[in-house]
């Protein structure tokens, strides 16, 4: 079936610095991507989502230049969390779909800022 | 405000019976359920789906029943295994929405052997 990667699956970075997520459709082309944040015991929250070749449209209260999404190809979609602070740690995970198919999920990425 | 809600955070099941998870929805514009199983440290995978002009859906030993009038669906496992062990999550969107998905907050349930 479709197979979505994400990389990396675990990034700890200090504060201050950028830590960029990739999420890559690896059999089907995505044209739309979505990023989400799961915050401990607590569900899915979209952030934002990504279209191949556009801007990415932001949910309500993402800051956009903090949290910069690149999806520069049908298969290739990037979350670059800019001057990450500790309280940016949490579980990010991407999503990816074709017009056809219900949303595949990348494994996520644990990020933890100290 | 919670447009999608699982009501039961946890539910304990023994191996060979039903497990019952219970979702609700306010968006009367939603069209379309999906229900995602999740184990720690990985992403969602998707379990079982229905749209809105079905009232049920069946996959092996997983069906969803949707009652449109009470906005409320469900997921039933028969019988249950303790594999099944995992956080569901029901998610719903609408056909305006490009695919966007409001998710519930989990339901962890736990088939004891």
């Amino acid at each position: 079936g479709a197979v979505v990667s994400q990389h990396p699956s675990r990034v700890i970075c200090k504060s201050g610095t950028s830590v960029k997520i990739e999420c890559r459709s690896l059999d089907f082309q995505a044209t739309t991507m979505f990023w989400y944040r799961q915050f401990p015991k607590q569900s899915l929250m979209l952030m934002a989502t990504s279209n191949e070749g556009s801007k990415a449209t932001y949910e309500q209260g993402v800051e956009k230049d903090k949290f910069l999404i690149n999806h520069a190809s049908l298969t290739l979609s990037t979350l670059t969390v800019t001057s990450a602070h500790p309280e940016d740690s949490s579980f990010y995970i991407c999503s990816a779909s074709t017009q056809a198919s219900p949303l595949h999920f990348g494994n996520g990425t644990r990020l933890t800022v100290t | 405000d919670q447009q999608v809600k699982q009501n039961s955070p946890s539910l304990s099941v023994q191996e060979g019976r039903i497990s019952i998870l219970n979702c609700d929805y306010t968006n009367s514009m939603f069209d379309y359920f999906l229900w995602y199983k999740k184990y720690p440290a990985e992403g969602p995978t998707f379990l079982i789906s229905i749209s809105s002009i079905k009232d049920k859906n069946e996959d092996g030993r997983f069906t969803v029943f949707l009652n449109k009038s009470a906005k409320h669906l469900s997921l039933h496992i028969v019988p249950s295994q303790p594999g099944d062990s995992a956080v569901y999550f029901c998610a719903a969107s609408s056909s305006g929405s490009a695919r966007q998905l409001t998710f519930g907050s989990g339901t962890q349930l736990t088939v004891l052997p």
